[in-house]
């Protein structure tokens, strides 16, 4: 079942500018993870935020998560051509070792 | 370090047949998950293993799904009889020591 729901669905900017997407989930969690995923690939893990974190950076990459309102957001600057892909949260809890994704946000960088 | 490998990549196959996806997960992981993404309804868990056992089958969809892993290096999902809604991209994936997981390429799946 799908618990992370991403948003926007889609979003188009133009090379430069920062992207932002949401996440939000429904059940209580251990960690909340972001993967990309280019057309016709794999998932590519991004970066892994626990439940007693607020905020972690990685590269270009920042990540924030707000347990009480059971959202996170992810953030990416000075964006890319090549970032264009799907971006996709997924939490992990409730004793299980498996991801929930959500239905992903598919970005496109604009050359 | 080669990844999670699956084969084969792309399978056609007709309603009715047996379809079965192979891993290979990274070498030391003792997780492995399989995956399904579909556009209808994204990225589903449907079996996970804890050092070749497995833990959590709920997200199987039917008795027409089943998955194996007789070592630590090799595990399958086999589909018996397959029908046209089995249409999907099945991933695998393995984790170590880390919550992240590695993903492999996927199998694209079409049964017509």
């Amino acid at each position: 079942s799908q618990q992370g729901e991403e948003d926007p669905q889609a979003l188009s900017i133009q090379e430069g500018e920062n992207a932002t997407m949401n996440c939000s989930y429904k059940t209580s969690i251990n960690n909340l993870q972001w993967y990309r995923q280019n057309s016709g690939r794999g998932l590519v893990h991004l970066i892994l935020i626990r439940s007693n974190e607020r905020e972690k950076h990685s590269g270009r990459l920042r990540v924030t998560l707000d347990t009480s309102k059971k959202s996170s957001s992810l953030l990416i600057t000075a964006s890319r051509a090549a970032d264009t892909a799907s971006y996709f949260c997924a939490t992990e809890g409730g004793g299980a070792d498996g991801l929930t994704f959500g239905k992903g946000t598919h970005l496109i960088i604009q050359p | 370090d080669a990844g999670v490998i699956q084969s084969p990549r792309h399978e056609v196959t007709e309603m009715g047949q047996e379809v079965t996806l192979r891993c290979k997960p990274i070498s030391g992981h003792d997780y492995l998950f399989w995956y399904r993404q579909t556009m209808m309804r994204g990225l589903e868990l449907l079996i996970y293993f804890n050092n070749n056992v497995p833990i959590d089958d709920s997200g199987m969809p039917e008795d027409r799904f089943s998955a194996k892993m007789p070592n630590a290096s090799f595990s399958t999902l086999k589909i018996q009889p397959s029908e046209p809604r089995d249409s999907a991209v099945y991933f695998c994936a393995s984790r170590g020591n880390s919550d992240e997981q590695y993903f492999g390429p996927g199998t694209r799946l079409t049964v017509t």
